[in-house]
């Protein structure tokens, strides 16, 4: 079975860009979480998504950040107008049902020169 | 706010003994508990879960959870170099969705 796939696995962009991860859930889950993880700092949910819909943005910057989980194809995690500040691992995860243990993808390593 | 406090470390063992890894946490209502392991640069590995009191094991590794004490513990026997990681303890409340609380981490040293 293919585990959970993120890309691109490195990111780099400058201050004002804008930067999209994809993350492909497990086959047969429907269920995605996206958390971040700063440099030397824990993990932090940032939210969690069902296909079509978004159930809990709580841990979601106000501004600049967005996510989506499409009928078809990967949850996009969309940070618009990049800042220093965003640099960081950011992490999905997928389960087959909320009661069931998450399983992380390899991350996405962004960095903002 | 509900957190989830572990001690940062590193804690340093000789290989082939027990390392032993504490987890607190704030709230009673707690449910799902998970000892994820990280290597650096790399990904949340699930090595154990846990939903209910008592001790769990599973090769070396043995989780015990005692949510009258909010407190959640990963004991591994015969520790090996291989073993050297961040720890991280996560909780899990289903009326939110079931979205991770994670700890800080402790890192681990198994010295040969």
């Amino acid at each position: 079975n293919a585990g959970v796939m993120q890309n691109p696995r490195h990111l780099v962009r400058r201050r004002g860009q804008e930067a999209r991860l994809r993350c492909s859930p497990m086959k047969g889950h429907s269920h995605v979480y996206w958390y971040r993880q700063l440099p030397e700092e824990g993990l932090k949910f940032m939210v969690y998504l069902q296909k079509e819909n978004i159930i809990d943005e709580s841990g979601m910057p106000k501004e600049r950040f967005s996510a989506e989980f499409p009928k078809e194809g990967p949850s996009i995690l969309r940070i618009q107008q990049v800042v220093r500040g965003d640099s960081a691992a950011y992490f999905c995860a997928s389960l087959p049902g909320i009661d069931n243990e998450q399983f992380f993808g390899p991350g996405t390593r962004l960095t903002v020169l | 706010q509900k957190e989830v406090e572990q001690n940062s470390g590193p804690l340093s063992v000789p290989e082939g003994a027990i390392a032993s890894l504490n987890c607190t946490y704030s709230d009673r209502v707690s449910q799902s508990f998970f000892w994820y392991r990280q290597y650096s640069g790399k990904s949340p590995e699930l090595i154990m879960s846990i939903y209910s009191n008592g001790d769990k094991e599973d090769g070396r590794f043995t989780a015990q959870l005692n949510k009258a004490s909010q407190y959640v513990s990963l004991l591994i026997r015969d520790s090996q170099p291989s073993d050297s990681a961040t720890y991280l303890c996560a909780v899990g409340w289903k009326e939110y969705g079931n979205k991770l609380v994670f700890g800080a981490g402790t890192i681990l040293r198994v010295k040969s």
